[in-house]
């Protein structure tokens, strides 16, 4: 089945302990992304990865970092995570060149940091 | 600056036609997204819209106008389980029909009564 995982699905940390959510992807796409959701402000992306080794990033990287050594996998690596990063993190993958744009998306994961 | 406007709620009676509106202010345009988010799920693709005009897929309609920043969603013959959140997105830079920043609007929260 095609599908984009995360993991942990949940997650309560406190401020301050380095955390990593990983995403992986089935499909053989070349572009992922992380986004972030938040109560009245929409989907925001964080970093994106056209490809291996190519990362890039979105609206509001700051605070998180991103890796991208195989083409199937996109960790996001918050390594002092605070309360303003208390979200719900969504991790998407697509073939970057399709004209059907269609982005699949993780089941995502809800972060909160005491 | 970067900015996507769309109405925050709406509300329509089962059996009928509903529009979401969706007007971007954007440095940069590759293509329009929508997607459909249920409540406590991750978004669903709908319609990617590339070039002028209106795309019809089944129930949902997508249309967009370049030169004036403008699309809409259009549904019909509503049904229940159409209650959901509508997220339109537009993709910047990238070469013709790829893409690589993505910029969400904050969604418009659909509420179908019987």
């Amino acid at each position: 089945e095609a599908q984009v995982t995360q993991n942990p699905r949940y997650l309560i940390t406190v401020t301050g302990k380095k955390l990593t959510v990983t995403c992986s992807q089935n499909m053989n796409h070349e572009y992922m992304s992380w986004y972030r959701q938040d109560p009245g402000l929409g989907l925001r992306q964080i970093y994106y990865s056209m490809n291996v080794e190519v990362t890039d990033k979105g609206d509001v990287p700051e605070g998180y970092k991103v890796s991208r050594k195989e083409k199937r996998n996109f960790p996001l690596i918050l390594e002092s995570p605070s309360p303003n990063q208390t979200s719900l993190y969504f991790c998407a993958s697509s073939t970057y060149s399709g004209m059907t744009g269609e982005q699949y998306f993780g089941p995502g994961t809800r972060l909160t940091v005491t | 600056g970067q900015n996507i406007d769309q109405p925050t709620e709406m509300t329509a009676t089962e059996g009928a036609i509903v529009q979401i509106n969706c007007t971007y202010q954007t440095s940069g345009f590759n293509g329009l997204f929508w997607y459909q988010q249920h409540a406590g799920e991750a978004p669903t693709f709908l319609s990617y819209n590339v070039l002028d005009g209106l795309e019809e897929k089944g129930r949902f309609s997508s249309f967009l106008s370049r030169s004036k920043g403008y699309s809409y969603l259009l549904l019909k013959e509503l049904q229940m389980k159409d209650s959901a959140s509508y997220l339109c997105a537009v993709s910047l830079g990238g070469f013709s029909g790829g893409y690589n920043k993505l910029i969400f609007g904050a969604g418009t929260r659909l509420a179908v009564h019987p």
